[in-house]
């Protein structure tokens, strides 16, 4: 099986910055994503993992350590628009879909 | 590229009707996904297909549920005899190698369809 966790919500400043941790147990391992949702909308993807190291797009990065099956996501400069949920998601093999977690909701505040 | 929509985007039923749910991917796309959400939750992967094969289905919630996928192009979701516990945001999704990660896990989801079953 497949699990994962994630802190449930976040608060941070406007300017400031956040990073959103994901740790993760799976029987099979083909990278960790990062989805954005805002309240009523769908998912976004944000960023893909598969190996080791630090992906950086914009003023959104994500972290992977595939030995310590954790990994984060970095958000810069924060403005109000990203109050949203964040998701880390795991491939635990190419014929699975995606196993989410419940979600991290981000809260900016002024 | 118009992006993956779902129809209809809401569903009122009553306890023990049969509904179906379409979904038209990217029209480039090869995979499909459907995922469940309710409230609070991720969303929860239930099926998906590449191209018209369905190669991932033991994830379907149970026999009343079922997907179709005919020509490799849009998909339908079927929940036969709806219970109140069937009520959730049901989502679509596609993928493709070609997009700009590379990967299949670069998924683009359409709006979903809200389902309440009273």
């Amino acid at each position: 099986g497949q699990s994962l966790e994630q802190p449930s919500e976040v608060t941070a400043v406007e300017g400031a910055i956040v990073q959103i941790n994901c740790t993760y147990q799976t029987s099979g391992f083909y990278g960790l994503s990062w989805y954005q949702q805002h309240d009523g909308g769908a998912p976004t993807f944000l960023s893909y993992n598969a190996l080791d190291g630090l992906e950086e797009t914009g003023r959104f990065s994500s972290f992977l350590s595939r030995s310590d099956s954790y990994g984060y996501l970095l958000l810069q400069e924060l403005q109000m628009k990203d109050s949203a949920s964040y998701f880390c998601a795991v491939n635990g093999g190419g014929a699975d879909g995606l196993t989410f977690g419940k979600g991290t909701h981000l809260i900016i505040q002024p | 590229d118009t992006g993956v929509s779902q129809d209809p985007r809401h569903k009122i039923t009553k306890r023990g009707q049969n509904v179906t749910f379409r979904c038209d991917p990217i029209s480039e796309h090869n995979r499909l996904y459907w995922y469940r959400q309710t409230l609070g939750q991720g969303p929860e992967f239930l099926t998906y297909f590449q191209n018209e094969a369905q190669l991932e289905k033991s994830r379907l919630l149970s026999d009343r549920f079922s997907a179709e996928r005919p020509k490799g192009s849009f998909s339908t979701l079927e929940i036969q005899r709806t219970e109140q516990g069937d009520s959730a945001m049901y989502l679509c999704a596609s993928s493709s190698q070609r997009a700009p990660s590379g990967s299949y896990n670069e998924q683009f989801f359409g709006p979903g369809t809200r389902l309440t079953v009273l």
